[in-house]
């Protein structure tokens, strides 16, 4: 079976703390993304990465930032949280390219920022 | 920045009734992706369409791309509560750089 795994289901934190969201994938793919998912607002691309030490920008990469250092993790940091980035955070890998095939998803990550 | 636009938001229907999704954009993508997320879990893929006019189906579920690739619906057959989720479009861009999501449409199918 596939799988794309996210570090944390459920997370809560404060303002202005420092967060990371990691994420790994089993199946060798080069291409991995994180989006945000807010109700009525389907998914947003944040950032997504085709290879290696590689990442490009998505829709809403403002007050985010990742890594990738190991082909199979893509973690997701904000540097200072913010109440506006309450939101479930999802993984996805693909092995096509960019945009093309199926992505597989991981489970989520629920954030809240109080 | 493509917009996919999907409607309704919210379907609630009881089981064996038909319903249809609908997704509308002003742009034109190469391909046409539609998921289904089920509570707790990330999106799965059901379909992929390519080509203007063609239509896929699975099973109770038939998928078809407009002819001038900028929308796509989905309509279920005799619904059932196993098909209760929430319903994503995903379109390709001509540069086939990304995908963009529409807003998504929450079934619920009661038995």
């Amino acid at each position: 079976d596939v799988k794309v795994t996210q570090s944390s289901r459920y997370l809560v934190k404060r303002t202005g703390e420092k967060v990371f969201l990691e994420c790994v994938q089993d199946m060798d793919h080069e291409n991995m993304f994180w989006y945000r998912q807010d109700p009525g607002l389907g998914l947003r691309l944040i950032y997504f990465s085709y290879d290696v030490k590689m990442k490009e920008k998505g829709d809403i990469p403002e007050g985010y930032s990742v890594s990738r250092e190991k082909k199979e993790r893509f973690s997701l940091i904000l540097e200072s949280a913010s109440t506006n980035q309450t939101s479930m955070y999802l993984c996805a890998s693909s092995g096509y390219g960019i945009g093309a095939g199926e992505l597989f998803f991981g489970e989520g990550s629920r954030l809240t920022v109080l | 920045t493509q917009l996919l636009e999907q409607s309704p938001q919210f379907l609630s229907i009881q089981e064996g009734e038909n319903l249809t999704v609908y997704c509308n954009s002003s742009s034109v993508f190469s391909s046409l992706q539609w998921y289904r997320q089920e509570p707790g879990e990330g999106p799965v893929l059901l379909v992929t369409v390519v080509t203007g006019g063609e239509v896929k189906k699975l099973k109770r579920l038939t998928f078809q791309f407009g002819d001038a690739r900028k929308d796509s619906s989905l309509h279920i057959t005799a619904a059932q509560p196993g098909d209760t989720g929430l319903y994503l479009c995903a379109g390709e861009g001509a540069a086939g750089n990304k995908l963009t999501f529409g807003g998504g449409t929450r079934v619920l199918v009661k038995p």
